[in-house]
């Protein structure tokens, strides 16, 4: 069974750069967009950013300027980068996928990783 | 951004009830819907995507419907485990927006 398992500290200091990895049990990322979603303690998800298959990204505009998500050269795994994070960014992060058609199914979300920003 | 409403946030039901949630797009996103469901302390799970195809392994006591602007989710008899959170999404236009949630309680 096909699992996404995320990994990385779990506290960042703030204005430092938050790095997270998903790691992707199926072996090489194809066919589907790669996701960093975010849900704060105790509300809603929040989009941070996809990578597709074909190395083609999107970041949401309001963390685009902080943000870079990457593959890396075994392409098990990609990766979160978040730059000058601050307390307003501590959240559970989830790394997702979605199918490269978006009806052809097998969506998959991994477990999650809470990162808390505190000095 | 296209925004996601949900309605309603929360509601209460019993074992055995019918309900149905319903989300509206701010513009039309055709049917590129998902929804997902959220127990709690747990991570997120799709249950329907393209608005109304099922997820592998899900029950077919879930389903969905709707196209363009307004989508709902039925759940046609509430189990102990269906209680959770629902989310829409849509993946029509970057960014990839989710609706605020509907919690469903006993």
């Amino acid at each position: 069974q096909v699992q996404l398992q995320e990994s990385g500290p779990g506290l960042v200091k703030p204005s430092e750069t938050l790095s997270l990895i998903c790691s992707v049990s199926s072996g090489p990322i194809s066919y589907y967009y790669w996701s960093w979603i975010r849900q704060p303690p105790g509300k809603g998800l929040e989009w941070i950013g996809y990578l597709h298959y074909t190395g083609q990204t999107s970041y949401n505009p309001s963390l685009k300027s902080r943000v870079t998500i990457s593959v890396d050269t075994s392409k098990t795994q990609f990766s979160l980068r978040m730059s000058s994070v601050t307390a307003a960014d501590t959240a559970v992060y989830y790394c997702a996928r979605a199918p490269h058609w978006y009806d052809s199914g097998d969506y998959l979300w991994g477990q999650g990783t809470l990162v808390t920003v505190s000095s | 951004d296209i925004q996601m409403t949900q309605s309603p946030s929360s509601l209460s039901a019993s074992v055995g009830d019918r309900i149905t949630i319903t989300c509206r797009a701010s513009r039309g996103i055709s049917n590129y819907l998902n929804w997902h469901q959220q127990r709690s302390g747990e991570a997120p799970k799709v249950l329907i995507y393209a608005a109304f195809r099922l997820e592998s392994g899900v029950p077919s006591r879930f389903s969905g419907s709707g196209s363009g602007t307004d989508f709902t989710l039925t759940i046609s008899s509430l189990q102990p485990e269906d209680f959770a959170t629902y989310f829409c999404q849509q993946s029509y236009s970057t960014p990839w927006t989710f609706g605020q949630g509907t919690k469903v309680e006993i």
